[in-house]
């Protein structure tokens, strides 16, 4: 079945340290990818998205291409902030279908 | 509009109780999802609804576990004879069925469900 496999955290790192978080996935068909963001306390928020391959998603310095014949959608930022401390899930759904399928998550530390 | 609101935050309640929660969505999204998240683990999905019907539900839900959406707008889930197991925060999403905003979930902040 669809499942995705995220990196195991936590990961932390110093301010303005370059940021990887792995994600791979497993889904028949033609997926769209997803990285959502969870602050303390907070939802789910969208970080960004992809839907075909070859597609980068980016936002608020966040990358992420989606690598069909790695079947890879890794998270990266060239310079990760404090207020980038967060959780970060990897996700996916398949076309035409209407469930997603979430990582783990993988819990980033930024210290000053 | 204020995004996905869920009530109550927090929830405790003794093993064998009933609880409800309840989310209202996005006003103008016609899609639905209920989500389990455990410590450490990320949303697990458990049922979705476009508009007022129930199109999906999870092999992992237990007939303990019942929601509707009456109207096609705000959502209930009902666990029948709590058990410490279902102790989870308990998320709601909403989304759009076709164009650009289809398939982006926007979540509520959860509700957190304590079974002693």
């Amino acid at each position: 079945g669809d499942s995705v496999t995220q990196m195991e955290g936590p990961v932390t790192l110093s301010e303005e340290a370059f940021l990887t978080i792995n994600c791979t996935y497993t889904a028949t068909g033609y997926p769209s990818l997803f990285w959502y963001v969870q602050y303390p306390g907070e939802g789910l928020q969208l970080l960004l998205k992809a839907t075909k391959a070859d597609d980068k998603g980016s936002n608020k310095g966040f990358e992420a291409t989606y690598r069909k014949e790695t079947t890879s959608f890794h998270l990266e930022k060239g310079s990760v902030q404090v207020s980038d401390s967060a959780v970060y899930f990897c996700a996916l759904i398949r076309y035409n279908f209407n469930k997603f399928y979430f990582g783990s998550g993988t819990k980033l530390n930024v210290k000053p | 509009d204020t995004g996905v609101s869920q009530d109550p935050r927090h929830k405790i309640t003794k093993r064998g109780q009933n609880v409800t929660f309840r989310c209202d969505p996005i006003s103008e999204h016609n899609r639905l999802y209920w989500y389990r998240q455990t410590l450490g683990q990320g949303p697990e999905f458990l049922t979705y609804f476009q508009n007022e019907a129930q199109l999906e539900k999870s092999r992992l839900l237990s007939d303990r576990f019942s929601a509707e959406r009456p109207k096609g707008s705000f959502s209930t889930l009902e666990i029948q004879r709590t058990e410490q197991g279902d102790s989870a925060m308990y998320l709601c999403a909403s989304s759009l069925a076709r164009g650009t905003g289809a398939n982006v979930l926007t979540f509520g902040a959860g509700s957190r469900l304590t079974v002693l």
